[in-house]
């Protein structure tokens, strides 16, 4: 089974500091890791994803992550945080070898005050 | 939202009625989805679709029914027999079935039960 877990439920910053916002994951095989953002009473919006190669993705809106093999971890990063940056960030992971099921995190709000 | 729509953008059902959510996208995608969303529970994978005339249950299929009749739509019924309806729904849409194709999600309809 794989699962993915948030373990901040809301996570603060100013605006100007990098920010992070962590997401780690269980699967039996390779995973395939996804980033996506959503604002108030919207659909979600993709930001990045990882299939392979290099474990630093880069994706829209500044936001990058790094896929950590060793410790299961795939953290979405941005150097510079912006007040509009604020909204629901859901981590989500797909098992390579179990289907095209994607399993997403409970979110993680990300508040960035002035 | 890309090129996905839902319709309505709010519902509001009595105890007993079927509902049906409308989903359509112009993407020329393979695969569609329906996902439900909960405060703090992320979503859950309710049914879904890797080609037209096909469709799978996903993890919290029960009381809920979907056709795909065509490529560009995904209708999902909430049926009496679903306990608890009043939840966010999303519909989602990807190139095709295969695992690391990121899914581009429509705004969302929010179902009320009165």
């Amino acid at each position: 089974a794989q699962s993915v877990a948030q373990p901040e439920d809301q996570v603060n910053v100013a605006e100007g500091n990098p920010l992070t916002v962590k997401c780690t994951y269980s699967v039996s095989g390779n995973p395939y890791l996804f980033w996506y953002v959503q604002y108030p009473n919207r659909g979600l919006q993709f930001l990045l994803k990882y299939i392979t190669g290099d474990n630093l993705v880069k994706g829209s809106y500044g936001f990058e992550a790094e896929f950590n093999k060793s410790q299961t971890s795939f953290h979405l990063k941005k150097p510079s945080a912006l007040v509009s940056d604020s909204a629901l960030y859901f981590c989500a992971v797909r098992d390579v070898n179990a289907g095209n099921m994607l399993t997403f995190g409970g979110g993680t709000r990300l508040m960035v005050k002035p | 939202d890309g090129g996905i729509t839902q319709s309505p953008k709010y519902l509001f059902r009595k105890e007993g009625q079927n509902v049906t959510l409308s989903c359509e996208q112009n993407l020329n995608h393979d695969a569609m989805y329906w996902y439900r969303q909960d405060p703090g529970q992320g979503l859950r994978l309710i049914y879904y679709s890797q080609i037209v005339n096909d469709f799978q249950k996903g993890d919290i299929a029960e009381g809920y029914s979907v056709s795909r009749e065509k490529k560009e739509s995904f209708p999902l019924t909430v049926t009496s027999a679903q306990k608890n309806p009043t939840a966010f729904y999303l519909c989602a849409s990807s190139a095709t079935g295969d695992s690391y194709n990121e899914q581009f999600f429509g705004p969302g309809t929010r179902l009320t039960v009165l």
